[in-house]
């Protein structure tokens, strides 16, 4: 069975530190996979997203930056934390070659504070 | 860009009350997905509806593309606590993006017992 694996859960970090939130999936080869910030518990934002090693998809222009260093290995990094960077990461992954019939499956998700 | 907006942002209703909560857009989407989140957790797929007239139904509760592709409901008999949760509608695009998806700002159901 697949598994998706993302850490740490919460994260208290200093304005102008750098940012490493690592998510890991388990039981598949090369899949989708995508980070999400969501706000206040509503809505998901969509920030990258990637389709294979070192292919990485960007949507919205931020402080924030990903990688895909293995298959199953997807980085989100940022070199100095703006306040307004604080919230909830979500990675997730879907089956490539699926389109609109694949459905995510959602890590657990990092609360980020920014103080 | 597609926008996918949730009607209503929140609802609480009693134990056994029916409900039904909307996803509207003026966009048309490949399909359509809902998700449950429960708080500190990541979302959870419910259903993916495909089809424009789709009905699709998971125990207690029901979903329905619309005829046109751009809305979807869900649709809960006999809301329990274990109901209680963000529901959260996301669209699919068309063309070769058919991955990527969009999602509302979400429903905030809470059941009272």
């Amino acid at each position: 069975s697949q598994t998706i694996h993302q850490w740490p859960a919460t994260l208290v970090q200093p304005v102008g530190s750098p940012l490493s939130l690592e998510c890991t999936v388990e039981g598949t080869s090369n899949p989708n996979l995508y980070w999400y910030r969501q706000a206040a518990g509503r809505g998901l934002q969509l920030l990258f997203y990637s389709v294979g090693i070192g292919q990485i998809s960007s949507e919205v222009p931020q402080n924030l930056s990903a990688s895909r260093p293995q298959d199953r290995q997807f980085i989100l990094s940022s070199k100095k934390l703006l306040l307004s960077d604080s919230g909830f990461y979500l990675c997730a992954w879907s089956r490539p070659g699926t389109g609109r019939w694949g459905g995510y499956t959602f890590g657990s998700g990092t609360r980020l504070t920014v103080v | 860009t597609q926008l996918l907006e949730q009607s209503p942002q929140f609802l609480s209703i009693q134990e056994g009350e029916n409900l039904t909560v909307y996803c509207n857009s003026s966009s048309v989407f490949s399909s359509l997905q809902w998700y449950r989140q429960e708080p500190g957790e990541g979302p959870v797929l419910l259903v993916t509806v495909v089809t424009g007239g789709e009905v699709k139904k998971l125990k207690r509760l029901t979903f329905q593309f619309g005829d046109a592709r751009k809305d979807s409901s869900l649709h809960i008999t006999a809301a329990q606590p274990g109901d209680t949760g963000l529901y959260l509608c996301a669209g699919a695009g068309s063309g070769g993006s058919n991955y990527k998806l969009t999602f509302g700002k979400g429903t905030l159901l809470t059941v009272n017992p």
